[in-house]
């Protein structure tokens, strides 16, 4: 099975560039998230998804937007990327519906703004 | 600011030491869980706990809930380099729109 699968791995922007992140699972799992990933700052959530049809924001959305394309799929969109938005980001998705949850998680995309 | 803290942030121990990394919170959570994540990869899950007071052991990895389900524990006995890591204690709330909170992440150097 593959998961969480992340496309790209790694990519370099300059800043005012835009781009989308993509993200499918395979599990066909309710729930999905992006998060970001910074140094000494643990993961912080930017918008999730709770099921199909809906999207939330995290604690962190700005300057970013997000598509629950289907239930496998949920981009996230950078409009007008900035260098503050250098990070690793991850998608994860969760079933979410048992006691057991559990987050799975892509490899990462490493995004680096110029 | 972060819902859950975690303590120590670095820790750099010589291997077969005890080492014990903390995840407090003033909040409520239905469940914990403790993820490893190793250099260039997705965090990974450990172990899940549940019930207030659980206390559940992975090989020399013991990981214990809090009484109140507000914080939890991570004890490695023995520690070898392969434990070495990032290890990220995870809150889940249903409430809120199913979501995850990570703590601050404690990254852990088993030297051999």
């Amino acid at each position: 099975n593959a998961g969480v699968t992340q496309t790209p791995k790694f990519q370099v922007l300059k800043t005012g560039q835009s781009m989308t992140l993509q993200c499918a699972q395979d599990m066909n799992h309710n729930s999905m998230y992006w998060y970001r990933q910074d140094p000494g700052m643990g993961l912080r959530l930017i918008y999730y998804s709770a099921s199909e049809g809906t999207t939330d924001k995290g604690e962190v959305p700005n300057g970013y937007n997000v598509s629950r394309l289907n239930k496998r799929e949920f981009s996230l969109r950078l409009e007008s990327a900035a260098p503050s938005q250098t990070s690793v980001y991850f998608c994860a998705s969760s079933e979410f519906s048992t006691v057991n949850t559990e987050a799975f998680f892509g490899q990462g995309t490493r995004l680096t703004v110029v | 600011t972060q819902l859950l803290e975690q303590s120590p942030q670095f820790l750099s121990i010589q291997e077969g030491e005890n080492l014990t990394v903390y995840c407090n919170s003033s909040s409520v959570f239905s469940s914990l869980q403790w993820y490893r994540q190793e250099p260039g990869e997705g965090p990974v899950l450990l172990v899940t706990v549940v019930t207030g007071g659980e206390v559940k052991k992975l090989k020399r990895l013991t990981f214990q809930f809090g009484d109140a389900r507000k914080d939890s524990s991570l004890h490695i006995t023995a520690a070898q380099p392969g434990d070495t890591g990032l290890y990220l204690c995870a809150g889940a709330r249903r409430n809120t729109g199913n979501q995850f909170y990570f703590g601050t992440g404690t990254s852990l150097t088993v030297i051999p």
